[in-house]
């Protein structure tokens, strides 16, 4: 079974200032793992995907995740929050083990992200 | 290069009237996935398609929801006798093969509300 947990609904922080978004996984095999964005009113677009190559992920617009296997986590960083990241990101986990759906996404609740100028 | 479209963007049904979204997704991709996000939730798979077969189907609601992609191209999700619980973005998903590893490539969604 396949389960995303996003530890927070919203997160604050200031214009400069790092970001921590959460997430905790379950999976019954080693799956991938990725991080989408949602601008109001756009599309899901992919920030990055974890795929059992390096554990520490670079994405777009300077966001970056790490993988825990111990820690069954993959959260979300970035080093100066830019106002243009408010949005709704979501973590994704994709089972790889065989009988489930090849790219069938499981998404978390989301995290809404707030950036204060 | 146009990305996965869906039409239409809005729509407004009320109860018990049937419904069809429409999703034209990029050219060549072979696997289509529809997915349902309620409001505050993240998106729930309703069903899959590899071209036109339909190889999963098991995130659909009721026997009310239906889905076609019937040349392995454009796909519409039918909704028959609309309730107010169908309320939600109805998202549509290509990609280019059949790997886990190729990204999914999602339209800007179909907001249906009942009322």
């Amino acid at each position: 079974a396949q389960s995303v947990t996003q530890l927070d609904s919203h997160v604050s922080v200031s214009e400069g200032t790092p970001v921590l978004l959460r997430c905790n996984y379950s999976s019954s095999y080693s799956p991938s793992l990725f991080w989408y964005v949602q601008h109001p009113n756009k599309g899901l677009q992919l920030l990055l995907k974890y795929t059992s190559a390096a554990t520490l992920v670079k994405g777009i617009n300077g966001f970056e995740a790490e993988f825990k296997k111990s820690e069954t986590s993959f959260h979300l960083t970035k080093p100066s929050a830019h106002m243009s990241d408010a949005a709704e990101y979501f973590c994704v986990v994709s089972p790889v083990d065989r009988g489930s759906t090849l790219g069938r996404l499981y998404f978390g609740r989301g995290t809404q992200l707030t950036v204060w100028p | 290069g146009a990305g996965v479209s869906q039409s239409p963007r809005y729509k407004v049904a009320k109860r018990g009237q049937d419904v069809a979204l429409r999703c034209d997704p990029i050219s060549g991709h072979v696997s289509l996935f529809w997915y349902q996000q309620a409001l505050g939730q993240g998106p729930e798979f309703l069903t899959y398609f590899q071209n036109e077969a339909q190889l999963d189907k098991s995130g659909l609601p009721s026997d009310r929801f239906f889905a076609e992609r019937p040349e392995g191209s454009v796909s519409t999700l039918k909704i028959q006798r609309t309730q107010q619980e169908d309320s939600a973005v109805y998202l549509c998903a290509s990609r280019r093969g059949s790997s886990y590893n190729s990204p999914l490539h999602f339209g800007n969604g179909t907001r249906l509300t009942v009322t």
